[in-house]
């Protein structure tokens, strides 16, 4: 498996709070992605980062923001919560865009009540 | 504009019998096409991916996929389905534009296996 890890796994937060979703990567890959899995919808990407600092836009991304300060690290903020973005949120890492496979986190389970 | 559309939300097969996960999609540029796996409370796993090169895909686990152009298709297949198939799968299409890159995950395919 891919060395990917996600904090925290599961999150239960109030509305309005600030929450940080952490991916974390051992394999050194220059992209990384933040996406939300709901019902009926698949997997929709939220931001997603091609380096160090350099950072875009997906297709849901009101809400939320990011920051890539290593290679290693991409933080997912939602800087006031709503009921909803009650979601599971998975990271992924690939070595380029487009046509490289992604491999997966194992997923946070974030409730906003 | 990108679009992929899982044409069945759920499948139920027997175990022994063919599996067919269909996917039909819309891109204006050259797309890579991917299957992805998840089962229950796990992250996704890469089943197979297209990439432009031999339009049959041989995946893991025994799965396949053909690319056809003409039918803007990309269904899933395996001969013989086992209980550990039991999963949702998602079609995938990524390109790459002006405006940079894109990936659009279909909505998914729960496919039941029974004993």
């Amino acid at each position: 498996d891919a060395g990917i890890t996600q904090s925290p796994r599961h999150k239960v937060t109030e509305t309005g709070t600030p929450v940080t979703l952490r991916c974390h990567q051992t394999e050194n890959h220059r992209y990384m992605y933040w996406y939300r899995q709901d019902p009926g919808h698949g997997l929709r990407l939220i931001h997603y980062s091609y380096g160090v600092k350099d950072t875009d836009k997906g297709e849901v991304s009101d809400g939320y923001s990011v920051s890539r300060s290593k290679t290693e690290d991409f933080l997912l903020t939602l800087e006031s919560a709503t009921s909803s973005q009650t979601s599971v949120y998975f990271c992924a890492i690939s070595g380029g865009p487009s046509t490289y496979e992604q491999y997966f986190g194992p997923g946070t389970r974030l409730t906003v009540t | 504009a990108q679009s992929v559309t899982q044409l069945d939300s759920h499948v139920s097969v027997s175990e022994g019998t063919p599996v067919l996960l269909r996917c039909n999609y819309s891109s204006s540029y050259s797309p890579s096409l991917f299957w992805y796996v998840q089962h229950p409370n796990k992250g996704l796993q890469l089943l197979l991916k297209y990439t432009s090169a031999a339009t049959l895909v041989k995946g893991i686990n025994g799965f396949e996929a053909e690319f056809k152009k003409s039918e803007t298709s990309f269904h899933l297949t395996k001969p013989s389905a086992h209980m550990s198939d039991a999963a949702e799968y998602f079609c995938v299409v990524s390109d790459q534009d002006t405006g940079g890159f894109k990936t659009i995950f279909g909505a998914g395919t729960r496919l039941f296996v029974k004993a």
